[in-house]
């Protein structure tokens, strides 16, 4: 699986956008990008993924550049409720492919 | 929503002891895992588990664990002599198809003493 890279914690002002970035410059043409979350010590939450082009749901977007050696997840307005580690993770499709987790971003929602 | 479950939410067992963690994936997926958490430590891999056959494990699944689809609805995972490092969170998850999104239960955080 090709590794990803993330800053270690960031901090987002309530209401505000916050802009989680993510490199994975080694990145497979097959593989997807994928965001999950993990509040506290509960099970990792999907989030959005996407392999090419900029995808967006009801909980975030995400937006890839052009050569897919990076992208950024965008939670639109920020709640405390968003405060967790968010991990961003590439896997291909097909066979039981598995998810490898990272350290991921500590984002701290602020009042 | 379909959700994963797990029981129990917490256990706490004696070094030695054998432990089942249950798990009931989301009904029609196919693609069954298991992770654990060790307190303040990365999520890992453990096992993937495809039409009543391990796909992939990792090197922490030694012969101690097992895992096991018993009756079509529960997934399994079994240590048969717990260690004091096997104190974890462990997830379950699955997923209905090839390249379909991985869903998690909330886990089964396991004290051993």
């Amino acid at each position: 699986d090709a590794k990803t890279t993330q800053p270690p914690s960031m901090d987002c002002a309530e209401g505000r956008a916050a802009n989680l970035p993510c490199n994975h410059s080694t990145i497979s043409g097959n593989e997807y990008v994928y965001w999950y979350r993990q509040i506290h010590s509960q099970g990792p939450q999907y989030i959005i993924h996407g392999l090419k082009n900029n995808e967006t749901n009801e909980m975030a977007s995400l937006i890839i550049t052009e050569d897919r050696k990076s992208s950024t997840l965008i939670l639109p307005h920020a709640t405390l409720r968003d405060t967790a580690v968010y991990y961003c993770i590439v896997s291909p499709e097909g066979g039981a492919s598995k998810l490898t987790f990272g350290t991921g971003t500590r984002l701290q929602v602020t009042l | 929503e379909p959700e994963v479950t797990q029981t129990p939410s917490h256990q706490v067992t004696q070094m030695g002891q054998e432990v089942i963690l249950r798990c009931v994936p989301i009904s029609n997926h196919l693609y069954f895992y298991w992770y654990r958490q060790i307190l303040g430590q990365k999520v890992e891999f453990l096992v993937s588990f495809y039409n009543n056959e391990i796909s992939e494990k990792s090197e922490i699944f030694d012969d101690q664990f097992s895992v096991e689809r018993p009756d079509g609805s529960n997934f399994t995972l079994k240590i048969r002599s717990t260690k004091l490092e096997d104190s974890a969170m462990y997830f379950c998850a699955s997923r209905w198809g090839a390249g379909n999104t991985i869903y998690f239960g909330e886990g089964s955080w396991l004290t051993v003493v």
